[in-house]
């Protein structure tokens, strides 16, 4: 089955400077890969999310990447805020199908002042 | 504002004392789904309801049941909470199977 990994673990960076969270998957038919952020005692959110017949997609301050030979999607938040710090999970799944989202384990982002 | 709703936040239940987690939808949506989030993991589904179809996941334990009475309420309910049961359970919605998945706020379970 899918399995998604996802790094670093935990991420720590000044404010004002870019974050990067990596993730790869296993599934080849795999063509959706969302991403949640979660506040404390808060449900996941979606922020970005990204489909296999694109490269790159871009929202304010967010941008992701996907690679599909190398099945690796990467998250990109530029000029880095302190509502950004949360835990960050990516996750993959075939769209319009009856697969199950599968979610890397996560990131707790930190943004230091 | 269309969302997905889930009542307690907070619920405090005593080991082997039936508990029941509601979730409530103005999405309008097909499908939804319950989680369970133990600290610092990754949400596990247990299961999910497409329509009134009731899909199983092969790992989740007897212990968890689920009720979807009308397109807008979905229950979880754990019959005999154990101290393993603890955890940050999740509700979700998505219009259709592998669509975008919204989620609510979450209940945090305490099994004393």
């Amino acid at each position: 089955g899918e399995n998604v990994e996802q790094h670093p673990s935990t991420l720590s960076v000044q404010e004002g400077d870019s974050a990067v969270i990596k993730c790869t998957y296993s599934d080849s038919a795999s063509n959706y890969f969302p991403w949640y952020k979660q506040e404390l005692g808060k449900g996941p959110q979606l922020i970005i999310d990204i489909r296999s017949n694109v490269g790159e997609k871009k929202d304010q301050r967010i941008a992701v990447t996907l690679n599909k030979t190398a099945k690796h999607f990467s998250l990109h938040i530029t000029e880095t805020q302190p509502e950004d710090s949360a835990v960050y999970f990516c996750a993959a799944t075939r769209y319009s199908s009856a697969s199950k989202i599968i979610f890397g384990s996560g990131t707790r982002l930190s943004i230091r002042p | 504002d269309a969302m997905v709703i889930q009542n307690p936040r907070y619920q405090v239940t005593q080991f082997g004392k039936p508990v029941t987690l509601s979730c409530s939808q103005t999405l309008n949506h097909n499908v939804m789904y319950w989680y369970q989030q133990k600290s610092s993991q990754a949400p596990k589904l247990l299961f999910h309801y497409y329509d009134k179809d009731f899909n199983n996941e092969a790992d989740t334990p007897d212990n968890f049941q689920s009720r979807r009475p009308n397109t807008s309420f979905c229950f979880l309910d754990i019959r005999s909470p154990g101290l393993g049961d603890a955890a940050m359970y999740l509700c979700a919605t998505s219009r259709d199977a592998g669509s975008e998945q919204f989620f609510g706020p979450g209940t945090r379970l305490t099994v004393l």
